[in-house]
């Protein structure tokens, strides 16, 4: 899992509620990406930030939020507007932004909303 | 639509033996093709990667081929153990985002088991 964590493991939450999730690099590392993993379906970028005050939405934005006010933390909130919250997800990193770039993941958090 | 298919979607084989992972794509233009092993409920954590140039990369009992013309790519694992059992992902990046926003395409992956 490199340098990235992410807190929670678990968490469960009430429908209606919004939950933030965690996500802390210490690889010194540009580029902080937000996925989403649903079962049998390939990972679905949600958020990602190339620069420190600076992100862009991915695929599927909506019904989620970022910021990015330090280099190494990207936390991720999951507002009440999204329809099916429950899932895992993972938060990575790489030196730059680009698609050349290895990314590094983190171990994940499970959402459940009930 | 960039497009990545891997085959096939669940495997189970006896400890010991070999087995190989099939990874197609429609991802253009090329940049690079990544192999990922995730641990059920655990990050992705990166094999190989391999660029257009590149036909075979090895990594300990992981040996990746890719097939440019063909657009096709496989991981080759030797001598399985208990510890192989895990979904393997294959990733294409293009350097102009045809796939995500950050230019990636993710296949869903090969569930392998290993048995005893």
């Amino acid at each position: 899992d490199g340098g990235i964590t992410q807190s929670p493991k678990y968490l469960f939450r009430k429908e209606g509620q919004n939950v933030t999730l965690s996500c802390e690099q210490n690889l010194n590392h540009d580029a902080m990406y937000w996925y989403r993993q649903d079962p049998g379906q390939g990972l679905r970028l949600i958020y990602y930030s190339q620069i420190v005050n600076d992100f862009q939405k991915g695929d599927i934005a909506e019904g989620y939020s970022v910021s990015r006010e330090k280099k190494e933390s990207f936390p991720l909130t999951v507002t009440s507007a999204q329809k099916n919250p429950t899932a895992f997800y993972l938060c990575a990193s790489s030196i730059p932004a680009g698609s050349s770039y290895e990314q590094y993941f983190g171990p994940g958090t499970r959402l459940t909303v009930t | 639509k960039n497009q990545v298919e891997q085959s096939p979607q669940s495997l189970i084989i006896l400890e010991g033996k070999n087995c190989t992972l099939q990874c197609n794509y429609t991802v253009s233009p090329f940049s690079n093709l990544r192999w990922y092993k995730q641990d059920t409920g655990r990050g992705p954590v990166s094999l190989t990667i391999m660029t257009f140039s590149e036909n075979t990369k090895s990594n300990g009992r992981y040996t990746a081929t890719l097939d440019a013309d063909t657009k096709q790519s496989s991981l080759h694992i030797t001598a399985s153990q208990l510890s192989d059992s895990a979904s393997y992902i294959c990733v294409v990046s293009s350097p102009y985002s045809g796939g995500g926003a950050d230019g990636l395409t993710f296949g869903k992956g090969t569930h392998l088991i290993i048995q005893p």
